[in-house]
């Protein structure tokens, strides 16, 4: 049973179509997350959400839109994708301070 | 600007020789060290982890040795083995809850057999 699953692993899409990553973790934590990483492996943090409530809403432009749900579940919607959205989109749960749990990722191609 | 730095950018290791990744920080509210490792196409995994009040933890093959002082943590990878080619991660977070995990640029391992 996979404890933290995103879908889909794959997104291929033209610019300025609208997608959107759906992650779900059956651990029981309270805290989820999106990272992002670009093509140089480095892990960049973009939402962070407490029991369907936003904690952390670092500088990412308003086009991704974060929904949580419920404590389970952790949406990922972006707008009017561009080329500079391309980059392997990770969530993750937190068990404690630093102890994450992250799914597979999800690879967006904007073209 | 990166509050975690990692060297180097990758490293080639024979197999059952040492790796070393160093890590620099500078926000001293940092109070939980720990190394994640990521294989190709799978998302990052917690490999160990270190507080500042001891100043070194082993598990198994991997070291973490930490130097408060100097803000620095390094990760040790003895008797390297293939199995561990990996990109490694160091991260740093503050104690307070909801505080953000902020990662180092990443190390490619590569342990030739």
């Amino acid at each position: 049973d996979t404890a933290v699953s995103q879908t889909p692993k794959y997104l291929v899409t033209q610019m300025g179509n609208d997608k959107s990553i759906k992650c779900e973790q059956n651990l029981g934590h309270d805290t989820m997350y999106w990272y992002k990483q670009d093509s140089k492996k480095f892990l960049k943090i973009m939402f962070s959400y407490n029991n369907k409530e936003l904690i952390i809403n670092e500088t990412v432009p308003n086009r991704f839109s974060p929904k949580s749900p419920d404590k389970a579940h952790l949406n990922l919607h972006i707008n009017s994708l561009e080329l500079g959205d391309s980059a392997v989109y990770f969530c993750a749960s937190r068990r404690t301070a630093g102890e994450l749990f992250f799914g597979e990722g999800s690879r967006l191609t904007v073209l | 600007q990166q509050q975690v730095k990692q060297s180097p950018q990758s490293l080639i290791v024979q197999k059952g020789g040492i790796s070393i990744i160093n890590c620099a920080y500078e926000n001293t509210a940092f109070d939980y060290f720990p190394w994640y490792q990521q294989f190709p196409g799978k998302g990052p995994a917690l490999l160990i982890a270190i507080r500042p009040d001891v100043s070194e933890k082993k598990e198994g093959r991997f070291t973490i040795s930490f130097n408060k002082s100097a803000k620095q943590f390094s990760l040790h990878i003895m008797d390297s083995q293939p199995g561990d080619s990996a990109t490694y991660f160091c991260a740093a977070t503050p104690k307070a809850a909801g505080n953000k995990l902020t990662f180092g640029g990443g190390t490619r391992v590569l342990v030739k057999p």
